[in-house]
């Protein structure tokens, strides 16, 4: 059963918007999560992460924020260029555990 | 710069053909972990390694196994490849448990 679900497939954005990308889970028990970004062709990379001690991490145009209550975060990138445009996966962990579990990502569009 | 290699990055073998994937990495990581994505699905975890310490995932098919013979490689042995093993193969590696993942390239495995 999945535990990190990204219900949204795709989303389109023109460029300067906000874009917004969500993430549920189901485990709660998880406490730590990851956003990945990934591009055709090359391995994701890291883009931010946060702990369940924070609501909040921002770095740059990218900020994530969780709901712990809701099981829920999001993705936020301000403003949307066309250089964002990629598959982002988050990922959710247990503090005591190895795996990460990836949610089947969202593919992000932004037009210029 | 310290990455995370994959070779090759496209392997075409036969049914039933046993086939080796290769990674290695140079940010002296810890733990290096072996992933499998399917089209439009979460990668999902098959095994990692804790320095020498190996760890399976419960519902990992016994076809697939993995050898970390230094702390710079690990192998991702497919004895008898079906063709549901088509996938991109993906390693990633980590300093320590629940610490970010840096990922390589991928091998994209196709069946034949």
């Amino acid at each position: 059963d999945q535990q990190v679900k990204q219900n949204s497939p795709s989303l389109s954005v023109q460029e300067g918007r906000i874009s917004i990308l969500n993430c549920d889970y189901t485990n709660s028990m998880f406490d730590y999560f990851l956003w990945y970004k990934k591009y055709p062709a090359e391995g994701p990379t890291f883009l931010i992460s946060i702990s369940s001690i924070k609501d909040k991490n921002e770095d740059g145009r990218f900020t994530v924020f969780l709901n712990k209550s809701a099981k829920h975060l999001s993705l936020h990138i301000v403003p949307s260029q066309p250089g964002d445009s990629a598959v982002y996966f988050c990922a959710a962990s247990e503090g005591t555990g190895n795996q990460f579990y990836f949610g089947t990502g969202t593919s992000l569009t932004v037009i210029p | 710069d310290a990455m995370v290699i994959q070779n090759p990055r496209y392997q075409v073998t036969q049914f039933g053909k046993p086939v080796t994937l290769s990674c290695s990495q140079t940010l002296n990581h810890n733990v290096m972990y072996w992933y499998q994505q399917k089209s439009s699905q979460a990668p999902k975890l098959l095994f990692h390694y804790y320095d020498k310490d190996f760890n399976n995932e419960a519902d990992t098919p016994d076809n697939f196994q993995s050898r970390r013979p230094n702390t710079s490689f690990c192998f991702l042995d497919i004895r008898s490849p079906g063709l549901g093993d088509a996938a991109m193969y993906l390693c990633a590696t980590s300093r320590g448990p629940n610490e970010k993942l840096f990922f390589g390239s991928g091998t994209q495995l196709s069946v034949l």
